[in-house]
């Protein structure tokens, strides 16, 4: 079965500085891993994904993840935060075995303060 | 193009009535998903389809909860009998086929209130 652990349940920075929301997964096997952002009374938007091509990838809006199968991570990172970029970030996983279902972490709530 | 659309954006109800939920899919995509996401959670998976057919109904919670996709295209999530505990924003996502690297699209969602 696949699961998605997201360690924060918020995380709070000033604007400019960079952004680091932290993603464990486990998967029975090689899985699809992506970055969804939604914000308030928005749709889900998908950032960036990984398919099994290089470990890191990089995605819209200067986020950028990367793939480490040995820590079972999945780590979004942004170098220097923008105000726009306060919403609720989901990490997910698929597996073609489960027909591709998305399972979601937790989310994250990111609040940028000026 | 246009994206995945639901109908209605709102729904209230009261306990024990029935509620359809409408999902409009992106021109050519073959594959629907139905997530459900209650407040303050990450969507959950209720049921997938390929085609016409329900390929995972694994997630669903119980027996008052059904959806069809009779034409291969427009899916009808149908809630009988509904519960206080059926409140949560109910979306919808669909792929253009069975790659693992197809991305699936997410539609605005229907959020449901049942008073």
């Amino acid at each position: 079965a696949q699961s998605v652990t997201q360690l924060d349940s918020h995380v709070s920075v000033s604007e400019g500085t960079p952004v680091l929301l932290r993603c464990n997964y486990s998967s029975s096997y090689s899985p699809s891993l992506f970055w969804y952002v939604q914000h308030p009374n928005k749709g889900l938007q998908l950032l960036l994904k990984y398919t099994s091509a290089a470990t890191l990838v990089k995605g819209i809006n200067g986020f950028e993840a990367e793939f480490k199968k040995s820590e079972t991570s999945f780590h979004l990172t942004k170098p220097s935060a923008h105000m726009s970029d306060a919403a609720e970030y989901f990490c997910v996983v698929s597996e073609p075995a489960a027909g591709n279902k998305l399972t979601f972490g937790g989310g994250t709530r990111v609040l940028v303060k000026p | 193009g246009a994206g995945v659309s639901q109908t209605p954006s709102n729904k209230v109800t009261e306990k024990g009535k029935y509620v359809e939920l409408r999902c409009d899919p992106i021109s050519g995509h073959t594959a629907l998903y139905w997530y459900r996401q209650s407040l303050g959670q990450g969507p959950e998976f209720l049921i997938y389809f390929q085609g016409t057919g329900a390929a995972d109904d694994s997630g669903l919670p119980n027996d008052r909860f059904f959806a069809v996709r009779p034409e291969g295209s427009v899916s009808t999530l149908k809630i009988q009998r509904t519960e206080r505990g059926d409140s949560a924003v109910y979306l919808c996502a669909t792929k253009r086929g069975q790659g693992k690297s197809d991305t699936q699209y997410f539609g605005p969602g229907t959020r449901l209130t049942v008073l």
